[in-house]
């Protein structure tokens, strides 16, 4: 079955230090991407990546890094310079968003908690 | 800049008509979207409408969108309890292609 993968489900953080949350999809879309979700807040575009080996910064990348090595991963580092992380996390996939219509193929997320 | 608002909750009784209602700032969006999200799960397409309609309908869901007033609704026909989700409202920029998000609304459903 085709489909996106993120783990872990539930993350627990000690402050000051790095985490990584892992994305993996086997849809063969090119496009992916990084969302946070809090409470009462639409979904905030982190980080997203047209291609391999490309990814540009979204609306709340500071203290986030990623990386693009492979067409199905999309690893996302929440490093100790984000002072507030504690959130869902959600990864999504899809065709090249600038074709005539995409639909965006999300995980089951990661919940990360700073303890 | 863009931006798509909705409000945060909507209550119904089940069996009766729910109506999510939302609205957006891009004019130029060539496509409306409603996505579902089960408690603790990632979102799924519901459904989709293209600019140049004024309304789709698929079995329980009727989509009606204004254009003019940059206004897009979702009603659920003979809301049941699995029915219970928060639904989001989004739209495609045309400049970037990138999904505006709007907060969702979390729909709950009285007996």
């Amino acid at each position: 079955d085709g489909g996106i993968t993120q783990s872990p489900k539930y993350l627990f953080r000690k402050e000051g230090q790095n985490v990584t949350l892992s994305c993996e999809q086997n849809l063969n879309h090119d496009a992916m991407y990084w969302y946070r979700q809090d409470p009462g807040q639409g979904l905030r575009l982190i980080y997203y990546s047209q291609i391999v080996n490309d990814f540009q910064k979204g609306d709340i990348a500071e203290g986030y890094s990623v990386s693009r090595e492979k067409k199905e991963s999309f690893p996302l580092t929440v490093t100790s310079a984000q002072k507030n992380p504690t959130a869902f996390y959600l990864c999504a996939s899809s065709i090249p968003p600038d074709t005539e219509f995409t639909e965006a193929f999300f995980g089951q997320g990661t919940r990360l908690t700073v303890v | 800049g863009e931006d798509v608002e909705q409000s945060l909750f909507l209550s119904v009784r089940e069996g009766d008509s729910s109506v999510i209602n939302c609205t957006y700032t891009d004019s130029s969006s060539t496509y409306l979207y409603w996505y579902k999200q089960e408690p603790g799960a990632g979102l799924q397409l519901l459904t989709y409408i293209f600019s140049n309609m004024d309304m789709k309908q698929d079995q329980r869901l009727t989509v009606l969108l204004n254009k003019k007033d940059k206004h897009l609704s979702l009603r659920i026909a003979d809301t049941q309890t699995g029915d219970s989700a928060i639904y989001f409202c989004a739209e495609r920029s045309d400049s970037n292609y990138q999904l505006i998000w709007g907060a969702g609304t979390k729909l709950i459903i009285k007996p």
